[in-house]
């Protein structure tokens, strides 16, 4: 059973700091891998995803890697601004099933 | 098309009662997927759809819970004899499988759910 993990639950950061979340999961058999972000009481919006074959992507200030071997995923995000705030979901879709599993997410607040 | 709805955003009701929720998905996407979300967690999958066959339901989705897409469009998540356990946000998630789609899921807004 496919199991995501995202650590620290919560993260404050000051503006303008560049910052890494944490992504992992226990099935390295993944087909794609899809970083959310949700703002409280919403749906989620979908940033990057990133196909099995593939290492990386990037939108704007974010970029996000993945290391199928290890079980991880990181997002990075740069220069980091207070609209940042919210939730960023990590989910997996493992082999040919085409649901996905997702972390608890990371509470992201970033101050002024 | 603007993207994906969920109709209605907010449903209070009473236990035992029965709630229906409607999705519509991007229009050209032919799978249709629906999750629900409690505070804190993740969203975890409850079923989903490849045009108007449902083709994999989660343990979670329990005999009190049916979800149909009649003609490969809008789908519609019924929950029968309402728990306070099924407060929650439904999501709803469209993507396009095979002709040039990725597979990439985009969310509705949700419908959040509160049994009194």
């Amino acid at each position: 059973k496919q199991e995501v993990t995202q650590i620290p639950a919560a993260l404050s950061v000051p503006e303008g700091e560049n910052l890494v979340l944490n992504c992992s999961f226990t099935d390295s058999a993944i087909y794609n891998l899809q970083w959310f972000r949700q703002d409280p009481g919403k749906g989620l919006t979908s940033l990057l995803l990133i196909q099995s074959s593939q290492r990386e992507q990037t939108s704007g200030r974010l970029n996000a890697s993945l290391d199928k071997s290890s079980g991880r995923s990181t997002l990075y995000i740069a220069a980091s601004q207070p609209g940042d705030s919210a939730t960023y979901l990590c989910a997996v879709r493992t082999g040919a099933n085409s649901k996905l599993t997702f972390g608890k997410g990371i509470t992201l607040s970033v101050r002024p | 098309d603007t993207g994906v709805s969920q109709d209605p955003r907010h449903k209070i009701t009473k236990r035992g009662q029965n709630v229906t929720f409607r999705c519509d998905p991007i229009s050209e996407h032919n799978r249709l997927y629906w999750y629900r979300q409690t505070l804190g967690q993740g969203p975890e999958f409850l079923t989903y759809f490849q045009n108007e066959a449902q083709l994999e339901k989660s343990r979670l989705l329990s005999d009190r819970f049916s979800a149909e897409r009649p003609k490969g469009s809008f789908s519609t998540l019924e929950i029968q004899r309402t728990e306070q356990g099924d407060s929650a946000m439904y999501l709803c998630a469209s993507s396009l499988m095979g002709r040039g789609g990725t597979d990439t899921q985009y969310f509705g807004p949700g419908t959040r759910l509160t049994v009194l």
